[in-house]
């Protein structure tokens, strides 16, 4: 059982905007900023969303993170098919102290 | 370009031991934090250690706390995890992960090394 909160599935159909959710605690959401990791598959994990809302050079703008209280989501619109992935939300958890991730969203593209 | 190349995966018994050694190259080791994630087979990321650029703080996951242990060579720009009392479910992706500064971000991850528990 994750410390981060995420639904284990999303989906949506090439050009639609689908949200990922991340739901977590004072001690990490809510006292710390959240990241985003895509994992293609096969691959390692990626850095999709820093910081809460800030992109790395080289991901799109369709990528798009935001943070309210201890929730955070994840958008991307106009879903394209090699956006399939798992995603996975993380911050670091004051009270522990440490890395803590959410469970992962299978995203998939119909 | 930034690489980390872990190594040192292989199938082992219950209750064994094993290191795992990362190669970083491409960037100032000595001036990044280093973790250690892990990923069980069709399982989600789970982050196990984490080791500060001197090397002075270390952090470990309650799931290793006691049987891993973390540990980096600066001259060498190595990472490494000592694992000890390996049981069936330490089976998993083992990833060298940089963190950028402290308690910010993983920004590199390397390819991973697979470790198999099993008699």
């Amino acid at each position: 059982q994750s410390v981060l909160t995420q639904p284990p599935s999303a989906s949506g159909t090439p050009g639609q905007r689908v949200s990922i959710s991340c739901s977590g605690s004072s001690s990490n959401i809510g006292s710390n900023t959240v990241n985003w990791y895509q994992q293609l598959p096969g691959t390692a994990p990626k850095l999709l969303i820093y910081s809460n809302n800030q992109r790395p050079s080289g991901v799109p703008d369709r990528f798009s993170g935001s943070k309210s209280g201890t929730s955070a989501s994840l958008a991307i619109s106009g879903l394209q098919s090699e956006d399939e992935a798992d995603y996975y939300c993380a911050a670091w958890d004051d009270s522990l102290p440490f890395w803590v991730f959410g469970g992962g969203t299978k995203l998939t593209v119909l | 370009q930034v690489q980390l190349v872990e190594s040192g995966g292989v199938l082992v018994k219950p209750g064994g031991s094993l290191r795992l050694s990362c190669a970083a190259s491409g960037f100032t080791f000595s001036d990044y934090y280093m973790n250690w994630v892990r990923q069980a087979p069709g399982k989600g990321l789970e982050w196990l250690s984490y080791i500060s650029s001197s090397g002075n703080t270390i952090y470990y996951a309650d799931s290793v706390k006691g049987r891993f242990t973390i540990s980096r060579d600066n001259a060498k720009n190595s990472l490494y995890l000592q694992m000890n009392s390996l049981r069936a479910e330490d089976t998993a992706v083992y990833y060298c992960v940089r963190e950028t500064y402290s308690r910010s971000y993983f920004d590199y991850w390397g390819q991973g090394t697979l470790v198999t528990v099993s008699s």
